[in-house]
Formats: structure tokens, sequence, C-alpha cells
């Protein structure tokens, strides 16, 4: 089975501007999770879709958006960029039904804010 | 309110010598998941492992093996016999609950260096 894939592997943006990420999943997982990892706050969860519905959300403001489509790809977009937003982001795909099952990650999105 | 604590920020052993890498978990949930990843300087994130915390046998896979406590809220790992190849940082984290909740809580990781 393909890994996580996600996309752009790399992005360079100005602060103000807005960015969307993407994530396809492993074939048959439809839970989808995005992680911001940073230097100085660790990893951290930002939420959680399942069949197309936010399921749970990290404490992260609204400038942070995600969507899940049917074939459960996801999305994920941050608007009014800042500086701090620099970051790995990472996607996760997990079974995502009963038990709290393993997440496989993808190779995640490096944001640069300048 | 959870929590994750791995002390340990560095450890560097020479190559075959072993090595354990602490955690310390905090929930109030009796239901919990733990999990230990592996991110290598490629960056990604690799699954380890996961266990119930209904289950507390000790687990051993290949030259890594776990040590699950509840009565001190541990979930240690060991490798043994270090190879170059186990360089990178180790990231225990927590889920809490059972309704299938993906959302992690990572401790801030163990950035392991085997010395050749």
């Amino acid at each position: 089975k393909a890994g996580v894939t996600q996309t752009p592997r790399y992005l360079i943006k100005t602060r103000g501007q807005q960015v969307t990420l993407s994530c396809s999943p492993i074939s048959g997982h439809r839970s989808v999770s995005w992680y911001q990892q940073t230097p100085g706050q660790g990893l951290q969860f930002l939420f959680e879709y399942f069949s197309e519905t936010q399921r749970n959300k990290g404490n992260f403001p609204g400038r942070f958006s995600g969507r899940q489509f049917s074939n459960s790809r996801s999305e994920m977009n941050v608007s009014t960029l800042e500086l701090g937003d620099s970051a790995l982001y990472l996607c996760a795909s997990s079974q995502g039904q009963g038990e709290s099952y393993e997440q496989y990650f993808g190779p995640g999105t490096r944001l640069t804010v300048t | 309110a959870q929590k994750v604590t791995q002390a340990q920020t560095e450890i560097s052993v020479v190559e075959k010598e072993d090595v354990t890498l602490d955690c310390v978990y905090e929930t109030r949930d009796t239901t919990y998941y733990l999990f230990w990843y592996k991110q290598p300087p490629s960056g990604e994130l690799v699954f380890l492992i996961r266990r119930n915390s209904f289950d507390e046998q000790n687990e051993i896979s290949g030259r890594y093996s776990w040590n699950f406590q509840k009565s001190t809220s541990s979930f240690n790992f060991t490798i043994t016999a270090s190879q170059v190849v186990d360089s990178a940082v180790y990231f225990c984290a927590l889920s809490e609950g059972q309704t299938g909740a993906n959302n992690l809580f990572f401790g801030t990781g163990t950035r392991l260096t085997v010395i050749p």
C-alpha cells in the first residue's frame, strides 16, 4: 500500500497570505489528523477529520481550518499567515473507528512564512 | 488534563550499548493508548508501537522492547545493542478515550545519537 502523501513538500509564503496544504491518506483509512511541529512548541494536534466531519480540534486559532473529501483526502488551510506559523505540518491517517489506532504519518509540508 | 513527559532531551551512546528512553504520562481517563514514534533526520514520523491501558504486558520486537507500568505511569523504551541507524528523535505519545479519537499528545522527544 502507498503511504500517506502530502503536497507540497516545501512552501514559502509572505505574512498575511493564505495557504492550502493537501494530504492523501493510506487507502482504506478514513481518519486524517493534522499536526504542527515547531522547535519551540513541539508536536501539537491541530484537528482530525473522519468521514468528512471534524471530530476533534486542538487549541489553535480559527485561522487554521480544514476539510475532508468523500475520498478521505484532506486539506488544511491557514489564512492571514503570521511568522509564527512557520513549521512542519504533518498529516496522519488511521482506520479511525473504534479504538485509537496507530496513525501513519506523511513526510510533512515545511512552511516558511517571511 | 493529559501530559507526556520525556525528561531526557538528548542521549548519546556508543554503538552496541543498550539505551532506555523514559516516558511518563498523566491522564484521568481509565482507557487510553500509548505510542512510540521515531523521527529520523528525514523528518517523517515512523510508528513503532501502540499499547492500550488494559494491556500491561511488556513487548519485545527484535532489538526494541517496551516496559509499561501503570503503577508508575511509565512507558519506557529500550534499544538493545544500539546501531547508528537508531540515531533519531523518539517521541512518546498519549491518546485518551475509547471513542476512536485520534488526537495524540506528544512528549517533547528524546534525541538519540549513536556514535560508531
